[in-house]
């Protein structure tokens, strides 16, 4: 069946260093990736959008990398703050009206 | 703020009840999305709905059941309700029902089965 992991251990890096977050995914060709943010007792908040045929998508301090033969996305953050402290969902969907699944999340701590 | 309104917030209630969870998608979105998030579980999807219609399920009990109404809220239903069924619910909204748009959360209804 589909599945998808993510670092199985919470993150603790210095404040400014790169934190760098892994999604891997058996078992499923997934059209698009999401990487999404929760924050404790509130919804997850989108952040990136990344195509099967795009290798790498940037927004601000965030890059996400998309490799469809390891089937694997990194996410990073450069510059790291405390504020970016958090949990993040990688999130699969397939070509057309498949059911979306989200990773079971990392949670990053951001130690200033 | 994304748009999404979840009522109620929070909700206690008993074994075997039943009760029924609102959301209002963002202004725009027709496609609106159920998932369940458990601290053993995760985040999991249980339904999705485009314009009134039943687009994708999940793994969603038989227990459960959901509508969208032509003003494109939704209301999710559960009953006969067990102590497992304690969980954030999430709403989700987006603008077509495919994975090319990324979806808004609501802040979700903390259930509560004592």
């Amino acid at each position: 069946s589909q599945k998808i992991e993510q670092n199985s251990e919470a993150l603790n890096i210095q404040e400014g260093k790169t934190a760098t977050l892994t999604c891997n995914y058996t078992n499923y060709s997934p059209a698009y990736l999401q990487w999404y943010r929760q924050d404790p007792g509130r919804g997850p908040v989108f952040l990136l959008l990344i195509r099967e045929n795009e290798k790498e998508k940037r927004k601000e301090r965030l890059k996400v990398t998309f490799d469809t033969t390891l089937k694997q996305s990194l996410f990073h953050i450069t510059a790291s703050q405390p504020a970016d402290s958090a949990t993040y969902l990688c999130a699969l969907e397939g070509t057309s009206y498949d059911k979306v699944i989200f990773g079971p999340g990392t949670s990053l701590s951001v130690i200033p | 703020d994304s748009g999404v309104t979840q009522t109620p917030k929070h909700l206690i209630t008993a074994t075997g009840q039943r009760v029924t969870l609102r959301c209002s998608p963002r202004s725009g979105d027709l496609s609106v999305y159920w998932y369940q998030q458990s601290l053993d579980q995760g985040l999991q999807f249980l339904i999705q709905y485009y314009n009134g219609e039943e687009r994708a399920k999940g793994n969603i009990l038989e227990r459960f059941s959901a509508q969208q109404f032509p003003d494109l809220h939704s209301e999710l239903n559960l009953s006969s309700l067990e102590l497992g069924d304690s969980a954030l619910y999430f709403c989700a909204s987006s603008v077509d029902p495919n994975g090319n748009q990324p979806q808004h959360f609501g802040d979700g209804t903390r259930l509560s089965i004592l």
